[in-house]
């Protein structure tokens, strides 16, 4: 059980898009369209942004936006916003099991 | 809208076992639903831990060999995580979460603030 793959920092200008991307294998982000995304500031609980790869929970802003290509999975933010500088987490269910990302610190210029 | 929010020592001895606590508001956990602990130690990616539906099936990550139990005490709307035998391994922020889980999706929807759980002599 290996964690998926993320970068461990994006950072943006105000205005821009940035992309998180979450690199598992064909047992995980690969295989099921049960990929899922947290935005974390830290001693705060973890929010869900993304689920089931594209789906957005209400009240999260259409700025997010979630895509997968094979086995990684990706998280855009687009018009990036001071408030969206925290940490980003992806999830995949693995079948017998759920795997997380190493998290990605989103840094706004 | 649902509130998670954990509870317990904050300092575990090895070998004990280490007790947590997961108080829910907002929701019955005797309801349709599944339960969650997750894990993340230092510098580490966060880890699944158990998960227990209302009717009481268990699922338990296989890596940690048998060590953990996770119950539900429906008359107090909380359950519980007790991991056996700790070391110094088993240092981290502990969260509960409420998984949803279906044909539409595997996803955690709602998630306590975690506690921090050293584990030290």
């Amino acid at each position: 059980q290996s964690a998926l793959t993320q970068p461990r920092a994006v950072s943006g200008s105000p205005g821009q898009s940035v992309t998180i991307s979450c690199t598992g294998t064909s047992s995980d982000v690969g295989g099921y369209e049960f990929v899922s995304w947290y935005q974390h500031y830290p001693g705060k609980a973890p929010k869900l942004m993304i689920y089931s790869v594209t789906e957005r929970p209400s009240g999260v802003p259409d700025r997010f936006s979630g895509s997968k290509s094979g086995n990684t999975a990706s998280l855009t933010i687009s018009g990036l916003r001071t408030e969206d500088e925290a940490d980003y987490f992806c999830c995949s269910y693995a079948g017998t099991y759920t795997i997380f990302g190493g998290g990605t610190t989103v840094t706004v210029l | 809208q649902v509130q998670l929010r954990e509870s317990g020592p904050g300092l575990v001895k090895p070998p004990e076992t280490l007790s947590l606590t997961c108080a829910v508001s907002g929701y019955s956990i005797g309801r349709d639903s599944y339960w969650a602990w997750i894990r993340q130690t230092p510098g580490e990616a966060l880890e699944w831990i158990a998960t227990i539906y209302h009717k009481g099936s268990t699922y338990y990550n296989p890596s940690l060999n048998g060590r953990v139990s996770i119950t539900m005490d429906t008359s107090k709307n909380h359950f519980s995580l007790h991991l056996y035998s700790v070391t110094a391994a088993d240092t981290a922020v502990y969260y509960c979460a409420r998984p949803r889980i279906a044909p539409s999706g595997h996803y955690f929807d709602f998630w306590g603030q975690g506690t921090l759980v050293i584990v030290s002599s």
